[in-house]
Order: structure tokens, then sequence, then C-alpha cells
């Protein structure tokens, strides 16, 4: 059942770029979005969240939702080497329900 | 900061064994879940548990898994009989309230590597 789609890449950019990760779904009814960061051999670590539509920043990270078309992206500016990671879409239909991954997309940013 | 820890890193074990995967969440929450990602596949999420009862579960969460909260630290996932399918990372993730505000973000442990043979 592929709830939610995301490209696995690799990517791989050079230092300073600005990098745009994208998941999409198929169920309406998900009403929260994060984007989750994981490092080689460890858990999954939560960068943002959004709450239905909209976009949130927080730092050089910009979550966006679009509702409409089912479609959620994450930007990261002036992309960093330590930036360097999987980075994971999830979503839920409530607070404290279970997520819904994606398979990650796995990002190199080359100094 | 806290964190939520996991032991072991990795079990190996042969088909056929009961193996227990064992997780510390973070002290002052009270919603525990596990998920497991196969390799090279998404993360999926197996079961939540709260107040000594599973909350939610998955279709993976079949009668050869079982959930317990033996103490007040521990949180464990046991697979009574392993198949070769079972082979993945298990990471556990506990929150402070489980959904009953707003938001309530799920912390995940480093994870465990279980190797069937």
């Amino acid at each position: 059942q592929k709830e939610v789609e995301q490209d696995p890449g690799p990517l791989s950019v050079p230092e300073g770029a600005i990098v745009s990760l994208n998941c999409t779904y198929s169920n309406s009814a998900f009403q929260y979005f994060m984007w989750y960061r994981q490092y080689s051999r460890k858990g999954p670590e939560l960068l943002m969240y959004t709450y239905s539509s909209g976009n949130k920043e927080d730092g050089r990270f910009t979550a966006q939702v679009d509702k409409s078309s089912k479609y959620i992206s994450l930007f990261i500016r002036d992309s960093q080497p330590s930036d360097s990671a999987t980075y994971l879409c999830a979503m839920s239909l409530g607070a404290g329900n279970q997520f819904y991954f994606g398979t990650g997309t796995s990002l190199t940013v080359i100094p | 900061e806290p964190e939520v820890t996991q032991t072991p890193s990795h079990q190996v074990t042969q088909m056929g064994q009961e193996v227990i995967l064992r997780c510390v969440p973070i002290s002052n929450h009270l919603y525990f879940y596990w998920y497991r990602q196969i390799l090279g596949q998404k993360v999926e999420f197996l079961v939540s548990f709260y107040n000594n009862e599973i909350s939610e579960k998955s279709e993976i969460f079949d009668d050869q898994f079982s959930v317990e909260r033996p103490d007040g630290s521990n949180f464990t996932l046991k697979i009574r009989s392993t198949k070769l399918e079972d082979s993945a990372m298990y990471f556990c993730a506990s929150s402070e309230a489980g959904g009953t505000g707003p938001w309530d973000e799920q912390f995940f442990g480093p994870g465990t590597r279980l190797t069937v043979l």
C-alpha cells in the first residue's frame, strides 16, 4: 500500500546549494506532516512538522505542505556537509497516531 | 538531553528462536511505539502502547509479536518464533502525551538491528 511516495535519490549537491526534497501522498485525511533526518546507524530525528497546509520556516529549513496537490516539500538553504543524511518524510492522521513514512532520500553535500 | 535507548544494538538469532528487544523510553513519557525498517524499505509502524495496553497496531503486528512494560523504565518487543523476513532494524519511540495536545513529538531510539539466519 503506497501511502507515501518519496524519491530515494541519492542526491548529491555542492556546499551552499539549495536542496529540494519532496513527497507525495494518497490519503487526504493526513493532517500532520513531518520531516525527519537520519544519520547512519542512528534513529530518525525530527527536523520539522507542519499541521495542515502552509509553510513553516526554521533557520535554513523550510517545510511546505500543499494539501490540494497532496505534496510536501523540504527546502534546505545554504546546504552544509553536515546536512548529509537520509531525509524521511512522515505523515499521520492525528497527533499521537502512527506515522506513515516515505522511503527516505539520501543527501550528500560535497564540500 | 534525554534520549531513548535500545539494547542490543545488533542481535543475531536462528530462525524459530524467540528474541526480546529492549528499549528505555524517555523517563516522563507515557506513550511508546515500535517501528521497523527492512533494509532499503520504509520505516513501518508496528504498535503503540499506553497505560499497559496496546493503543494501535498494524497488520504486521501479528500473534508472533508482543509488547510489555515489565517495570517502570523498560519497554520490550518480543518475537516468539523469528522468521527470515523479520530481519530488519527495529526502532523504539516514545512521546510525552500521545496526541492529547495539539502536537506530540515521537522521539526515536538508535534502533536494534535484528538478523535472522
